[in-house]
């Protein structure tokens, strides 16, 4: 068991460059999700994967970004024409599809995106 | 909408003190509420996961206490050492139906100083 692993761990980017991050979950967790946080804060929700299926998405997963997840293995988030406020931690997790209220989530070591 | 809140934003206390986090939830209906401890620029790691069902969890130095119905939780620590300085952030899975999203507080920066 490796952990959920993110790339890159760092990205420096310049206004209005699009920019992609990848995820790769514990092997055979169903369940993927993705969230944002900004320094200070806690993270917040962005949108979870239950195998290939993207089932939820949060109001803050702007049509600027999108999220994939082929195959149900591991995930890309790609943010397009970036913005400074979309300088932040972007945390992956992982979990087994269990009873609910059982399964705990296993986060990555984050990508943080500086936008200039 | 579910809200979570910590109290207090940053806390410094002598080594060997013991000492109690506090998370606080508008929304009583949860499958359950987790700790978590952040080192800076790292992801998250689970300390503590109580059940809804349940009311409290221990793990060595750690307990943490869940009263559901008046939507608050401790993170106890005891005998604290340096190692544990950290920022510690408390979440709940909301229970609205399909909702697999964890919510977060803003997080407890904890210091302990030799």
């Amino acid at each position: 068991d490796t952990g959920v692993s993110q790339d890159p761990r760092h990205k420096i980017t310049k206004r209005g460059q699009n920019v992609t991050f990848r995820c790769d979950p514990i092997s055979e967790h169903n369940r993927l999700y993705w969230y944002r946080q900004t320094l200070g804060q806690g993270p917040e929700f962005l949108t979870y994967f239950q195998n290939e299926a993207q089932l939820e998405k949060s109001r803050l997963l702007s049509d600027r970004f999108s999220a994939e997840r082929p195959k149900g293995s591991f995930s890309t988030l790609e943010i397009q024409r970036t913005e400074q406020g979309d300088s932040a931690m972007y945390l992956c997790a992982s979990s087994p599809l269990g009873a609910s209220g059982r399964e705990t989530q296993y986060f990555g070591p984050g990508t943080r995106l500086l936008v200039l | 909408k579910q809200e979570v809140t910590q109290i207090p934003a940053a806390l410094s206390v002598p080594e060997g003190e013991n000492l109690v986090l506090n998370c606080s939830f508008t929304d009583s209906a949860i499958y359950n509420l987790q700790w978590f401890r952040q080192d800076p620029g790292k992801g998250l790691t689970s300390l503590l996961l109580i059940q809804s069902s349940q009311r409290e969890q221990t793990s060595g130095r750690l307990n943490a206490s869940l009263d559901k119905s008046s939507g608050r939780s401790t993170l106890y620590i005891a005998a604290s050492q340096p190692g544990d300085s950290a920022t510690y952030l408390c979440a709940v899975r909301p229970q609205a139906q399909g909702a697999q999203k964890l919510v977060f507080g803003q997080g407890t920066r904890l210091t302990i100083n030799p």
